[in-house]
């Protein structure tokens, strides 16, 4: 176990509605990154946050936005679900320092849009 | 290019064999270049990484030999067992502000009994 947890661990919803994951980043950990991985495919970089500013974006539109708290939580919020955005979204945790390259992912969250 | 390309897609093996993966990549930028492990229903896990100023790194029967002339590298796995049936993943890191992983697309790896 990596000690990074996502919640919830599976999710369904309709097009067009709005849907938010869950990150707890692991111990020690201050850097927080998502990435949306189809079937069969390798997880893609969404963005990343650090000090609570995302620090990096992906080809993502928009419509996916997030949040990092205090405590280095993490939030993914997608708005106007779409039927492609149907994934695995895969939160990583790391430190920042130089030479820390290491990410942890947890388990995921697999969302289906109907 | 951000792109990194895997391949096969999948493999099949006997149980004893020697499993290897390759990957090339173009962005000259990277310079960490780790392989995933990925079981069903569960994240990718860090399996074994390397840096472009080796050629080489064994750990246990996981080798990566890196090539950054050609701008490929592989994982070599040594007497494979059927627990290590699973997805793997190689990425390459761009240390820029992002800190960003870009996979490739995967192998499907079956280690046969």
């Amino acid at each position: 176990e990596t000690g990074v947890t996502q919640s919830p661990t599976h999710l369904i919803k309709t097009r067009g509605q709005q849907v938010t994951l869950r990150c707890s980043s692991q111990s020690g950990h201050n850097t927080v990154s998502w990435y949306q991985q189809a079937l069969g495919q390798g997880p893609q970089f969404i963005f990343q946050y650090y000090r609570e500013e995302e620090n990096g974006r992906g080809n993502f539109p928009p419509r996916f936005s997030g949040l990092q708290f205090p405590n280095y939580s993490s939030e993914l919020n997608v708005n106007a679900l779409e039927l492609d955005d149907s994934a695995l979204y895969l939160c990583a945790s790391s430190g920042r320092e130089p030479g820390n390259e290491k990410l942890f992912f947890g388990s995921g969250t697999q969302l289906s849009v109907l | 290019q951000q792109q990194v390309k895997q391949s096969p897609q999948s493999l099949i093996v006997q149980k004893g064999g020697i499993s290897i993966i390759n990957c090339a990549y173009e962005n000259t930028a990277f310079d960490y270049f780790p392989w995933y492990q990925q079981f069903p229903g569960k994240g990718p896990a860090l399996l074994i990484a390397i840096r472009p100023d080796v050629s080489e790194k064994k750990e246990g029967r996981f080798t990566i030999s890196f090539n950054k002339s050609a701008k490929q590298f592989s994982l070599h796995i040594m007497d494979s067992q059927p627990g290590d049936s699973a997805t793997y993943f190689c990425a390459a890191f761009s240390s820029g502000s992002a800190r960003q992983l870009t996979f490739g697309s995967g192998t499907q790896l079956t280690v046969l009994p």
